[in-house]
């Protein structure tokens, strides 16, 4: 079945320095939709990114990802994190009849 | 337009007891997600509807959750009987045309 893979559980930064979080995905679909969603404390999730198109970067708030069908990933990236950053973020696939997440990746940014 | 609203914000309830959240999905969104998230497990799928089918019943949550959509603007989850596991938030989301998720602010349950 459809399925999400974010490697890392938490990753932690100092504030400047660039965000990259790792999302791969496997799917029968041909036409996924990927996704990232942003959850802050005590929020509930929203959307950051989306994407269908190959190869084709998608830009929101500072952050950006790259849909790329030959190697299944969506990685999200940012050039300068900033203490605003911190959240849980998650990679999404659509394209069947439903949405999978992943389990998430913790975004720590310090000072 | 109103997003996802979700009754109550919070719950408290004794073991044993029987809760039911309430969620009103965006206007015109075939698609409603019932999920539970706690910080172990993080997002899971615990029902899916389209057009008021259920298309999902989220498998390992079968025997105590019960998720119904008597029409198109309103869902159910039935947590019968509580257990102090279930404590967890409780989110519902609907889905337009393009996919994109619309999450409800949550319901924040508690079983002691």
């Amino acid at each position: 079945g459809d399925s999400v893979t974010q490697t890392e559980g938490l990753v932690t930064l100092t504030e400047g320095l660039p965000v990259m979080l790792n999302c791969t995905y496997q799917t029968i679909y041909s036409n996924p939709f990927l996704f990232w969603y942003v959850q802050h404390l005590n929020e509930s999730p929203r959307l950051l990114l989306k994407s269908f198109t190959d190869n084709k970067r998608t830009e929101h708030q500072g952050f950006h990802a790259t849909l790329h069908k030959s190697s299944s990933s969506f990685h999200l990236q940012k050039s300068s994190a900033q203490l605003s950053d911190s959240a849980l973020y998650y990679c999404a696939l659509g394209g069947g009849y439903k949405v999978v997440f992943g389990s998430g990746t913790r975004l720590l940014v310090s000072p | 337009d109103a997003g996802v609203t979700q009754t109550p914000r919070h719950e408290v309830a004794e073991k044993g007891q029987t809760i039911i959240l309430k969620c009103e999905p965006v206007s015109g969104h075939n698609d409603l997600f019932w999920y539970r998230q706690t910080k172990i497990q993080g997002l899971e799928l615990l029902s899916y509807f389209r057009s008021k089918s259920l298309m999902e019943d989220g498998g390992a949550f079968k025997d105590r959750f019960k998720a119904e959509m008597l029409n198109s603007s309103f869902s159910t989850l039935k947590i019968q009987p509580t257990e102090p596991k279930d404590s967890a938030v409780y989110l519902c989301a609907s889905t337009g045309g393009d996919g994109e998720q619309y999450f409800g602010p949550g319901t924040r349950l508690t079983v002691l």
